[in-house]
């Protein structure tokens, strides 16, 4: 079965690096998603990672996979205030038509 | 290039009432899908739709829920007699295909039902 299981808060200072954490059971995952959310608004892909890769990076964002203990991280290099918001990871089955499956949100809050 | 678009942003019903959610998919995407948050809680996969068909709607609530996604026009969401649980934020995603080879997911902004 399928279930994404995310810690639900986390505070860092201004500046340092924040590092969400995802646990997902069904290994048959062919893509990992990373989303934030604002209050009040939808949801922004941040970036995505195939289930063969095991590090991506993008600009202050990188993904690691760790496949054999089914666990993704994303971190968030000088954080800044503006990255305050909930952050989804999301599990994809590929042949399953792109129907996402999300963990429950972690709740980023940036501290001056 | 004009993202998902979903209308209204906003909607109150009293219970009782009828709920119509729009939503248009990114230019060029033909797949459809629908997801619902309910307040402090993730999105969950409501039905997956592409033009004419339900591919599927293992989310979607066995009563007062339907959605379609017509030849021509935006792709719809229905609840009928709403009821104060039905109060969330309904999500809608398009994509370009249904392999996930590469593709990507892109949500709308969301359409907030509140019931009164």
């Amino acid at each position: 079965g399928e279930d994404v299981e995310q810690s639900l808060f986390l505070s860092v200072r201004e500046g340092d690096s924040s590092v969400i954490n995802c646990t997902y059971t069904d290994s048959s995952s062919t893509y990992l998603y990373w989303y934030k959310q604002e209050p009040g608004a939808g949801l922004q892909l941040l970036t995505y990672i195939f289930s063969n890769m095991d590090m991506k990076q993008d600009q202050r964002l990188t993904v690691l996979l760790n496949k054999k203990d089914k666990h993704l991280s994303l971190r968030i290099a000088d954080t800044q205030t503006g990255d305050s918001a909930i952050y989804f990871c999301a599990e994809s089955l590929g042949g399953g038509g792109n129907k996402l499956t999300f963990g429950t949100g972690t709740q980023l809050k940036v501290e001056l | 290039n004009a993202g998902v678009m979903q209308n209204p942003r906003h909607l109150v019903r009293r219970r009782g009432q009828e709920a119509r959610l729009r939503c248009s998919p990114m230019k060029g995407h033909s797949h459809v899908y629908w997801y619902r948050q309910l307040p402090e809680e993730g999105l969950k996969f409501m039905v997956y739709l592409q033009k004419e068909n339900i591919i599927d709607e293992s989310g979607m609530p066995k009563e007062r829920f339907s959605a379609e996604f017509p030849k021509e026009g935006p792709s719809i969401l229905r609840i009928q007699q709403v009821v104060r649980g039905d109060s969330a934020a309904y999500f809608c995603a398009s994509s370009s295909d249904r392999t996930g080879s590469g593709n990507t997911i892109y949500f709308g902004e969301g359409s907030w039902l509140t019931v009164v």
